[in-house]
């Protein structure tokens, strides 16, 4: 069965900190994969998606950047924090290759302090 | 004009009640409809999906699509506690990714 794990789920950051959130999809290959931030009250926004490896594309100019190294393996990062970059991370793959379908992680909560 | 429009709640209804979630678009070449269903600090997970306009129904669940109006809804019938999420209305063309709403937080009151 297809499964997509996210961690960590929780994390606690210094402004101007690094980060480094992982995703990987088992039972599935080449999937297309999916970053999202939902922050309170403004729904889903798209990051970043990847329709193979090494091929990112940016939805959102911001400090943040995706990397695809493996088939089944999404990383977000960013080199320096922001205070506006507290969010909930959803990684994301797509279940349904004519629907669009999304399948998404747990999640990983974000607070920037 | 956001793509999609969903109004954000909160929604608190008692238990048993029929509930009716609305979203509105603009974009006419959307094809594909779906709702997440998202519990607190989880990720969202898929409720139901319609292609073009017309109902579906799952068990308590009827998705409505009614592309003349851009309008798509999900109804609740006998809503349970077990009800209480956020959902979030979702669609697409043929081509392009997924534009979702902003959700609807529910509360459904024993």
């Amino acid at each position: 069965s297809q499964t997509i794990h996210q961690w960590p789920a929780t994390l606690v950051q210094p402004v101007g900190s690094p980060l480094s959130l992982e995703c990987t999809v088992e039972g599935t290959s080449n999937p297309n994969l999916y970053w999202y931030r939902q922050a309170a009250g403004r729904g889903l926004q798209l990051l970043f998606y990847s329709v193979g490896i090494g091929q990112i594309s940016s939805e959102v100019p911001q400090n943040l950047s995706a990397s695809r190294p493996q088939d089944r393996q999404f990383i977000l990062s960013s080199k320096k924090l922001l205070l506006s970059d507290s969010g909930f991370y959803l990684c994301a793959y797509v279940r349904g290759k004519n629907t669009g379908e999304l399948f998404f992680g747990e999640g990983s909560r974000l607070t920037v302090l | 004009q956001k793509e999609v429009e969903q109004d954000p709640g909160p929604l608190s209804v008692p238990e048993g009640a029929i509930v009716s979630l609305n979203c509105t678009y603009s974009n006419s070449a959307f094809q594909y409809f779906m709702w997440y269903r998202q519990y607190s600090r989880k990720g969202p997970e898929l409720l139901m999906y319609t292609y073009s306009s017309g109902n579906k129904e799952d068990g308590r669940f009827t998705a409505q699509v009614d592309k003349s109006s851009k309008y798509i809804s999900l109804f609740i019938r006998d809503s349970q506690p077990s009800d209480s999420a956020t959902y979030l209305c979702a669609m697409k063309t043929g081509a392009n990714n997924l534009f979702f709403g902003t959700g609807t937080r529910l509360t459904v009151i024993p």
